[in-house]
């Protein structure tokens, strides 16, 4: 089975501070996501990466910024949080050139709040 | 403009009737996959059924399925059967197989389902 962890399932900070989301996953996996999922607006798509050190800006990339310096990881990075940064951040991924029906496996999520 | 849509923001159903949870969808890529997730209190995201635009018959995953309306671009899901344990958030999403990249997906707003007894 894919195992996609994030390494915090809840986390408080303060306004100003520099936060990093952390996200493992053990399949080997190329493509990697974050999402960030907020009542009434659904999942949206923050930022994502098939390769290692490449990346995308998805629908909603500012103020957020990533980083995949290995295969396994990649992290969300809010370089100055701000409190409409409050949110839950899901973190998927996939294998490059899977059939187009694979899913997108998830991990837990990681609750943001900011104070 | 919005290429998920899920006009319900939350349903109920009674324990053992079935529901349909409604999503229209937009795209002009002739080759796109439509899915639907469950997401309970929890928060894990659980994949349900999958529905390929090419693919003749609607999907079915044990007491899931699809009404998949490909003129009307919708994909709406059909729980039958309903228990308790159904209760949950559930979200369409679609991914463009020609003009998407990294087989990322686009979701909907979801709907929030209640099975009451």
């Amino acid at each position: 089975d894919v195992k996609v962890t994030q390494s915090s399932r809840y986390l408080v900070k303060r306004t100003g501070e520099k936060v990093f989301l952390e996200c493992v996953q053990d399949m080997d996996h190329e493509n990697m996501f974050w999402y960030r999922q907020d009542p009434g607006l659904g999942l949206r798509l923050i930022y994502f990466s098939y390769d290692v050190k490449m990346k995308e800006k998805g629908d909603i990339p500012e103020g957020y910024s990533v980083s995949r310096e290995k295969k396994e990881r990649f992290s969300l990075i809010l370089e100055s949080a701000s409190t409409n940064q409050t949110s839950m951040y899901l973190c998927a991924s996939s294998a490059q050139g899977a059939p187009s029906n694979s899913p997108l496996h998830f991990g837990n999520g990681t609750r943001l709040t900011v104070t | 403009a919005q290429k998920i849509t899920q006009t319900q923001p939350g349903m109920f159903v009674q324990e053992k009737e079935a529901v349909t949870l409604d999503c229209t969808y937009d795209t002009s890529d002739p080759s796109y996959g439509l899915f639907w997730y469950k997401q309970p209190s929890s928060g894990e995201m659980i994949f349900l059924i999958y529905q390929g635009s090419y693919d003749q018959q609607n999907a079915t995953e044990g007491r899931y399925s699809l009404n998949f309306q490909k003129a009307r671009k919708s994909a709406n899901l059909v729980i039958s059967a309903s228990q308790l344990g159904d209760s949950a958030m559930y979200f369409c999403a679609m991914r463009e197989i020609n003009t998407g990249t990294a087989s990322k997906l686009t979701f909907g707003t979801g709907t929030r389902l209640q099975v009451t007894l």
